[in-house]
């Protein structure tokens, strides 16, 4: 059964950069065809995708966010990381790191229980 | 990007009640609809995907229905571990779309 577990900062500084990490196990994310995804959820709020990678190593991220987001991959670590850059007060959330089902119509399968990142000075 | 529209936002019922919540998309998704049950402080959990699936391990007693643009989840009688936020998501384009959540308490 794959798990993930979200690490990183609980604390970053408005204009900084906020950097999380996904460690896998239970499976290489390198193989089979999945998407492996980051979303998160401000408190009390609903659910907000912010994009993806594939094992295929393509990218598809949020239009909202694209700007300053990048979805990267260790494979050698069985990791992937995001990265948000310019942060500020709206970005503060528990942030989660997925994997889809690799069927159609995709779904986020398998969760990690969420990193709360509070963005403040 | 597709908006996605739940009703009600919360609700409240009984054990044993029969509880229907209601998804709606901005545009036709076709069956690109799936559902998450969240209790507080964790995770979100799949409970249905392809609007009528129903995921692994997850009771009969839930059941999804629709295409297109509307879809229901229906829980048939209600128990206390039911207690939770519902989110219906779209995975027919990106960007990936959730609803706000319906948030169900047992009376």
């Amino acid at each position: 059964q794959v798990q993930l577990q979200e690490s990183g900062p609980g604390l970053v500084k408005p204009s900084q950069t906020l950097s999380l990490t996904c460690t896998v196990s239970g499976g290489s994310i390198s193989s089979g065809s999945y998407y492996w995804s980051w979303i998160r959820q401000p408190a009390g709020k609903g659910l907000e995708w912010i994009g993806r990678f594939y094992t295929s190593g393509s990218t598809n991220y949020n239009p909202s966010l694209k700007s300053r987001v990048t979805i990267s991959v260790d494979t050698s670590k069985n990791q992937f990381s995001l990265m948000l850059n310019s942060v500020t007060a709206a970005d503060t959330a528990v942030y989660f790191c997925a994997r889809g089902s690799g069927s159609y119509p995709e779904y986020f399968q398998h969760w990690g229980q969420g990193t709360l990142v509070t963005v403040s000075s | 990007d597709i908006q996605m529209t739940q009703s009600p936002s919360s609700l409240s019922a009984s054990v044993g009640d029969r509880v229907t919540i209601t998804c709606r998309a901005s545009q036709s998704i076709s069956n690109y609809l799936n559902w998450y049950q969240q209790k507080p402080g964790s995770a979100p959990k799949p409970l249905m995907h392809a609007a009528s699936s129903l995921q692994s391990g997850v009771p009969s007693r839930f059941s999804g229905s629709g295409s297109g643009a509307d879809f229901t989840l229906t829980i048939s009688s209600l128990q206390p571990e039911d207690s939770a936020t519902y989110f219906c998501q779209q995975s027919y384009s990106m960007p990936f779309s959730f609803g706000q959540g319906t948030k169900l308490e047992i009376k």
